[in-house]
């Protein structure tokens, strides 16, 4: 059973609206979430970590961690055509691995 | 800065043969790591290395093998590749401490016959 779930999509929003990407996972002991950005036939590159509950904010990204209800979401404002990508969540328990979801596909129509 | 560099960036296989992907970082990160990465789906682990020295099976060790070879070095070898061993392969390496992220290579697309 997959630890870190994450609706496949595709999510499509137009040109200048606000992505809102979700992410759940199943270990409560989990410490770091990651957010990272993959377009098609290259590799992950990671665009946000967020340790603490609350909001942490990078520019047009925002992640959100709530550990009591075990998600983590990101938002992209102002979404552009380039943010079209599948955004992949990665959770680190105690030790040195990372559990990726199945990763979110993003489309940002003009 | 190179970051970590994967070889070779394609190859194809034909059933039963072997190979070796390699796998360097220039970033004296700790700890190193394997991924496949099938259509559809997300990164699922095969080894990891947490130091030099140390090798620990992921989620999907079946048909694969892996050696520390130094710091900077960490290789994955299938000894009899099949055609369930198509994908694309990820390595990445991380500090190895506290919150640190890990970081990607370009990755090795491997198709085998």
């Amino acid at each position: 059973q997959k630890e870190v779930e994450q609706n496949s999509g595709p999510l499509s929003v137009p040109e200048g609206a606000i992505a809102s990407l979700n992410c759940t996972y199943s270990d409560r002991v989990s410490q770091s979430f990651f957010w990272y950005r993959q377009y098609s036939g290259k590799s992950p590159e990671l665009i946000m970590s967020i340790y603490s509950n609350g909001d942490k904010e990078d520019g047009r990204f925002t992640a959100q961690l709530n550990k009591a209800s075990q998600y983590v979401s990101l938002l992209i404002r102002d979404s552009q055509p380039s943010d079209s990508a599948t955004y992949l969540c990665a959770v680190r328990g105690g030790g040195n691995m990372l559990t990726f979801g199945g990763g979110t596909r993003l489309m940002v129509k003009p | 800065n190179a970051g970590v560099t994967q070889t070779p960036k394609f190859q194809v296989l034909k059933t039963g043969q072997s190979m070796t992907l390699q796998c360097a970082q220039d970033m004296n990160h700790n700890s190193m790591y394997w991924y496949r990465q099938d259509p559809g789906m997300g990164l699922r682990l095969i080894y990891y290395s947490a130091s030099e020295g140390t090798t620990d099976k992921g989620e999907v060790p079946n048909g694969y093998n892996v050696s520390r070879l130094n710091k900077r070095e960490f290789s994955l070898r299938l000894e009899s590749a099949a055609p369930s061993q198509t994908s694309v392969y990820f390595c990445a390496s991380r500090e190895g401490q506290g919150n640190q992220p890990q970081h990607f290579g370009d990755g090795t697309r491997l198709s085998i016959l």
